[in-house]
């Protein structure tokens, strides 16, 4: 059974901080990864997505890699900013028809 | 503009009071699924739609019913709510893309169940 762990839970920063969010798979076997962020009452907002053929992806300040044998996921983010405090979900498409998710790195960027 | 719609946003409802969570796309997506969001325990999957009046359980079905009678919509029941079902709901749909598929989310549901 997949299961996809995030380390850390929690992570404050100052503003301007390079930052690295950790995604953790039990079986390399996906189709792919997918980061989303995650608002206060608002739904989830798909960052990234690696296939599994790829090693990494980059949108502007973010840059998802991926390591699928030893089952490992990083969400870098450069210069970070307030706006970018919000919770960061990873989860793993294994081909079963749906996302297996993480329980999310709630990130709080302070001024 | 490409979305997926829920309605209501926030329920607030009593014990085995039937209620019905509306979940529409835009995108023409064949595949849609509901997900809840319950705190330390993530997301899970509740019912999926592979196509109009395909569904199919996922790892949370007890005490939920969901009808696929159009592309565009998947609505979710619960015919008889309980306090244990008080969750923030997700709908999804998805698209291919590159190799596989990535995922399109709404904006949630919050139900509390008293």
């Amino acid at each position: 059974k997949q299961e996809v762990t995030q380390i850390p839970a929690a992570l404050s920063v100052p503003e301007g901080e390079n930052l690295v969010l950790n995604c953790s798979f039990t079986d390399s076997a996906i189709y792919n990864l997918q980061w989303f962020r995650q608002d206060p009452g608002k739904g989830l907002t798909s960052l990234l997505l690696i296939q599994s053929s790829q090693r990494e992806q980059t949108s502007g300040r973010l840059n998802a890699s991926l390591d699928k044998s030893s089952g490992r996921s990083t969400l870098y983010i450069a210069a970070s900013q307030p706006g970018d405090s919000a919770t960061y979900l990873c989860a793993v498409d294994t081909g079963f028809q749906k996302l297996v998710f993480g329980t999310g790195t709630r990130l709080l960027v302070s001024p | 503009e490409a979305q997926v719609t829920q309605n209501p946003r926030y329920l607030i409802t009593v014990t085995g009071k039937k209620l019905t969570v509306t979940c529409s796309q835009n995108m023409n997506h064949e595949y849609m699924s509901w997900y809840r969001q319950d705190p330390g325990l993530g997301l899970r999957q509740i019912y999926y739609s592979m196509n109009v009046e395909v569904t199919d359980k996922g790892d949370v079905p007890e005490g939920y019913k969901v009808s696929r009678k159009e592309k565009r919509n998947f609505p979710l029941i619960l015919e008889s709510p309980s306090p244990n079902q008080t969750s923030l709901y997700f709908c999804a749909s998805r698209a291919y893309r590159g190799s596989s598929y990535e995922q399109y989310f709404g904006p949630g549901t919050r139900l509390t169940v008293t």
